[in-house]
């Protein structure tokens, strides 16, 4: 079966250091996979995704970045952090068939930025 | 590109009541719809999908409807409980769209 993990659960970082959070999918090859933010008590707001190795599309211009060097690997980055990079950031993966399309959540990484 | 949009925000029922929670969608070419319900602290879990072809589904106490003339689908659920409460997002994507497009949230309150 498939699983998704992200780390670290919690981070605590001070305004201008830099970030990088790690979404790890296993049990699929070549998945979809999607960073997103949400900050407390709201939405969900989509930041990043890919469809494959190297291949990066992004959503919202702001100062993250993200990365996919290996197939089932995400990463997150910023390199330096503002107060209103504070939320829940979700990793996901999707089943990628035609009109088939379930999406998984990966358990997330609540980020203070103080 | 597409838009989802998700009534009502809020939502108060008694326990044992149904909810009905309602979305639209703009892209004619969106052919899956999936629901996810959302604990507080915890990440969103996919609860029910429906795709283009049915126009209802049901699982135990939940089901949705799906109207494509209309473009809009609906979830409900009867008989709630008090662990039904969460916030529930609905979603629609076109399969070429590669990503799913969100509504804002309805947060559901079941008062016992």
């Amino acid at each position: 079966s498939q699983t998704i993990h992200q780390w670290p659960a919690t981070l605590v970082q001070p305004v201008g250091s830099p970030l990088s959070l790690e979404c790890t999918v296993e049990g699929t090859s070549n998945p979809n996979l999607y960073w997103y933010r949400q900050a407390a008590g709201r939405g969900l707001q989509l930041l990043f995704y890919s469809v494959g190795i190297g291949q990066i599309s992004s959503e919202v211009p702001q100062n993250l970045s993200a990365s996919r060097p290996q197939d089932r690997q995400f990463i997150l980055s910023s390199k330096k952090l503002l107060l209103s990079d504070s939320g829940f950031y979700l990793c996901a993966w999707s089943v990628e068939r035609v009109n088939y399309n379930e999406q998984f959540f990966g358990p997330g990484t609540r980020l203070t930025v103080l | 590109g597409e838009n989802v949009e998700q009534h009502p925000s809020t939502l108060s029922v008694q326990e044992g009541d149904s909810a009905v929670i309602k979305c639209t969608y703009s892209d004619s070419a969106s052919n899956y719809f999936p629901w996810y319900k959302q604990e507080l602290g915890k990440r969103p879990q996919l609860i029910i999908d429906i795709r283009s072809n049915v126009g209802e589904k049901k699982d135990q106490r939940i089901a949705v409807t799906l109207n494509k003339t209309a473009k809009h689908f609906s979830l409900h659920i009867t008989e709630t409980q008090p662990e039904d409460s969460a916030v529930y997002f609905c979603a629609a994507r076109a399969w070429v769209a590669q990503k799913l497009v969100f509504g804002q949230g309805t947060r559901l309150t079941i008062n016992p």
